[in-house]
C-alpha cells in the first residue's frame, strides 16, 4: 500500500485557517487522496478526496502538488467543531474499479483554542 | 447519504464468551465493511463483507474469530468468538455504495472484555 505521513498534532485557533500537511512520495498515477476525520467518541466522516486537481467543498479545500507527492487540506475558519483527528488516505484500488478499501494511518490531531 | 446502526452500542462480555455486533443500513449498499480502533489507536480494517458469500478477511485476522455473515445489501453481523481482554476495542461497520466515493462509517460498538 502507498503510505501517508502526517504530523502527529497540530494546533490552531478559531476562526483562523488551517492547513493540515500530508506527505505521499510512493503514491501511484492512479491513486485518489482522501480526507476524513474523526470526531471525539464518533465514526469517521467524509471531508473531500481528489485526483490531481485542486477539490473544494462546503467542508475544505484540498490542494494538491502538481508532482502529487503531497497534499494539504485546508479549513478556511476553524471552528471548535473542527477538532478531530484527520486521516489523509491514499485510495487503495485492489481489484480496479469501485472495490477498493481504504487504509488509515495515525492521523493529525487537531486542537481548536478558543 | 447512508444511515448506519449498530447493536449494542457498548458490551462489557466475560473473556472465552463470543458477541455478536449488528450493523444496519438505511439504503441498499455494495461494500460493507468491519474494522476495529484499539484505544488511542487508529481505525484497522478486519475485513470486507460479501454478499452472499464469505468474507473477506485482512491479514492477521481469521474467520474463526471473526465469523462475519451479510445475508442482503443492507445488513451484516460481525462476532467477535472466545474473547480475550485483547478484544476490547472498538467496532465499527463502514458502508459505500458502488458509485459513490465517500465511505460512512457507523456509530461504532464499544467493547470491553473482562
Amino acid at each position: 500500500d502507498a503510505k501517508t505521513t502526517q504530523p502527529n498534532s497540530m494546533e490552531s485557533n478559531e476562526e483562523e485557517p488551517v492547513h493540515l500537511p500530508c506527505n505521499h512520495s510512493t503514491i501511484s498515477g492512479t491513486d485518489y487522496i482522501h480526507w476524513y476525520r474523526q470526531l471525539p467518541s464518533q465514526g469517521p466522516e467524509y471531508v473531500i478526496h481528489g485526483l490531481t486537481s485542486n477539490v473544494n467543498n462546503r467542508m475544505a479545500s484540498l490542494a494538491i502538488a502538481e508532482d502529487r507527492k503531497s497534499s494539504t487540506l485546508i479549513l478556511h475558519r476553524a471552528t471548535l467543531r473542527d477538532a478531530a483527528v484527520y486521516y489523509c488516505i491514499l485510495r487503495d484500488q485492489a481489484g480496479g474499479g469501485s472495490n477498493y478499501k481504504l487504509t488509515f494511518g495515525k492521523g493529525t490531531l487537531l486542537t481548536v483554542n478558543p | 447519504s447512508a444511515v448506519i446502526s449498530q447493536k449494542p452500542s457498548r458490551d462489557i462480555c466475560q473473556r472465552g464468551t463470543s458477541l455478536t455486533i449488528q450493523c444496519q443500513v438505511d439504503s441498499q449498499v455494495t461494500m460493507m465493511f468491519w474494522y476495529r480502533q484499539q484505544p488511542g489507536q487508529s481505525l484497522t480494517l478486519i475485513a470486507t463483507a460479501n454478499q452472499g458469500s464469505e468474507a473477506t478477511y485482512e491479514s492477521g485476522f481469521v474467520i474463526d474469530k471473526f465469523p462475519i455473515s451479510r445475508p442482503n445489501l443492507t445488513f451484516s453481523t460481525l462476532t467477535v468468538s472466545n474473547m480475550s481482554p485483547e478484544d476490547s476495542s472498538i467496532y465499527l461497520c463502514s458502508v459505500r455504495a458502488q458509485l459513490y466515493n465517500e465511505q460512512f462509517f457507523g456509530p461504532g460498538t464499544r467493547l470491553t472484555v473482562l
